[in-house]
């Protein structure tokens, strides 16, 4: 695998439902980043996460639970979820120093709530 | 507060008609800005980053440049598979990661 993938593609889920998405990086990079991306809308910032811990949280409700076990991984807990946060969710990851934070994403997870 | 606005919105061009979109910004201190292509239903794809004013890169039919408060990306002779959303972000020096986008402009190619 190369760049940064992430499991699944797409996912339907009911308001009562948990799940989780994935987000795994091949780049080596140092910082890993959740954002969301509904129809019309800018891409919005989720969570920043920097050597493993948390920097940034963008006012997310807390039915979205991001985990980052590792340098590499990112996880984010869904749980009773509502129509409205059916969107495209998206990882990306980053080298942080100068000059070298330019982001890289994944494919996303297309996410519908039912 | 940092802000991101892109022009036009949408655009339509005949293969091979040379054009420009155009992002305006403000920041506090800017770190970065950021030129994205992103394909329906895919995750954005990095483009270009330029980092001071009178910059510019280039790859392939596409160059992007900068000044204090905009950036272009020109397009020279579009192909059909030059159609795609590109989206522009910034970084200030303020922030940890924390790209802010604008809505992005929607380029539709035809042969």
């Amino acid at each position: 695998e190369t760049g940064v993938t992430q499991t699944p593609r797409h996912l339907v889920m009911g308001m009562t439902n948990k799940k989780s998405l994935k987000c795994e990086q091949h780049l080596g990079h140092n910082a890993m980043y959740w954002y969301k991306q509904s129809a019309k809308k800018p891409l919005e910032l989720m969570f920043v996460y920097s050597l493993e811990e948390r920097v940034e949280n963008n006012s997310v409700p807390s039915r979205f639970s991001p985990e980052c076990p590792n340098s590499s991984h990112l996880f984010l807990h869904l749980h009773t979820l509502q129509p409205e946060d059916s969107a495209l969710y998206l990882c990306a990851s980053s080298q942080e120093g100068y000059r070298t934070d330019t982001q890289y994403f994944g494919p996303g997870t297309r996410l519908t709530v039912l | 507060e940092d802000q991101v606005t892109q022009s036009p919105e949408a655009l339509r061009l005949q293969e091979g008609e040379s054009s420009s979109l155009n992002c305006s910004y403000t920041v506090s201190g800017l770190r970065g800005l950021f030129w994205y292509r992103q394909d329906p239903g895919k995750g954005p794809e990095f483009l270009f980053t330029l980092y001071s004013a009178g910059e510019e890169k280039e790859k392939e039919r596409l160059k992007a440049t900068l000044t204090k408060k905009e950036s272009f990306l020109h397009i020279t002779a579009p192909k059909p598979e030059d159609s795609a959303t590109y989206l522009c972000a910034v970084l200030g020096s303020g922030n940890t990661g924390k790209l802010i986008f604008g809505q992005g402009t929607t380029l539709q190619v035809k042969p």
